[in-house]
């Protein structure tokens, strides 16, 4: 099935550093937004977008809607050990039949 | 809690047996989606109920089908299963439809061993 191109697949932080990832597609989406999921738990909503351009803040994470709106990134600031988790962006699209697409994941893994 | 519930937790079935997932959306949400994500893999979006009607469709096979009842609780219902249905299943619930803001609330999932 058709999933949303995520970059980095996995990464490993020390504790207290920042973290980038982002979501990248060949589409234009209408809403993007960013979900964590624990291991055997169902992803958790962090921050959800708009309008392109739009940057929002949720605690230490911040996300944004691309302007072209093909894309979105979500940093996390001053990592702890509970950011632990695998990370997907999500992309809904409106032209034509409505879709509703996750990316491929981010796996953050964070070193004490 | 996201409040949305599904049941049961794990499920171990044989290949060619059919079985029944069960979602209860949140408390007003009147969308209920389902999806399927295997070992390491992301969410694959398989059908979307509103207020008892399809509303979207996804990746869904054939051998699977789902619906929405009068109290919104859905059944996702899986035949002649093969070891490749081996996966968790989601369910997820929004307030609309899914065209305005999109924002989607999970269940715990449902892990089906298909052996």
């Amino acid at each position: 099935g058709q999933q949303l191109n995520q970059s980095p697949q996995s990464m490993f932080i020390q504790e207290g550093e920042d973290v980038s990832m982002n979501c990248t597609s060949s589409s234009i989406f209408n809403t993007w937004l960013w979900y964590k999921q624990d291991p055997g738990e169902g992803p958790v909503l962090l921050i959800a977008l708009y309008k392109a351009g739009e940057l929002t803040s949720n605690g230490r994470l911040t996300a944004q809607f691309g302007i072209t709106r093909k894309d979105s990134f979500l940093n996390i600031s001053a990592s702890i050990p509970s950011d632990v988790g695998i990370y997907f962006c999500a992309g809904l699209q409106l032209s034509g039949t409505y879709k509703y697409i996750f990316g491929t994941g981010t796996r953050l893994k964070v070193l004490a | 809690d996201s409040g949305v519930t599904q049941t049961p937790k794990h499920l171990i079935t044989a290949t060619g047996q059919r079985v029944t997932l069960r979602c209860s959306p949140r408390s007003g949400d009147l969308s209920v989606y389902w999806y399927q994500q295997s070992l390491d893999q992301g969410l694959q979006f398989l059908i979307q109920y509103y207020n008892g009607e399809e509303r979207a469709k996804g990746n869904i096979l054939e051998r699977f089908s789902a619906q929405q009842f009068p109290d919104l609780h859905s059944e996702l219902n899986l035949s002649s299963l093969e070891l490749g249905d081996s996966a968790l299943y989601f369910c997820a619930s929004s307030v609309g439809d899914g065209t305005r803001g999109g924002e989607q609330y999970f269940g715990p999932g449902t892990r089906l061993t298909v052996t």
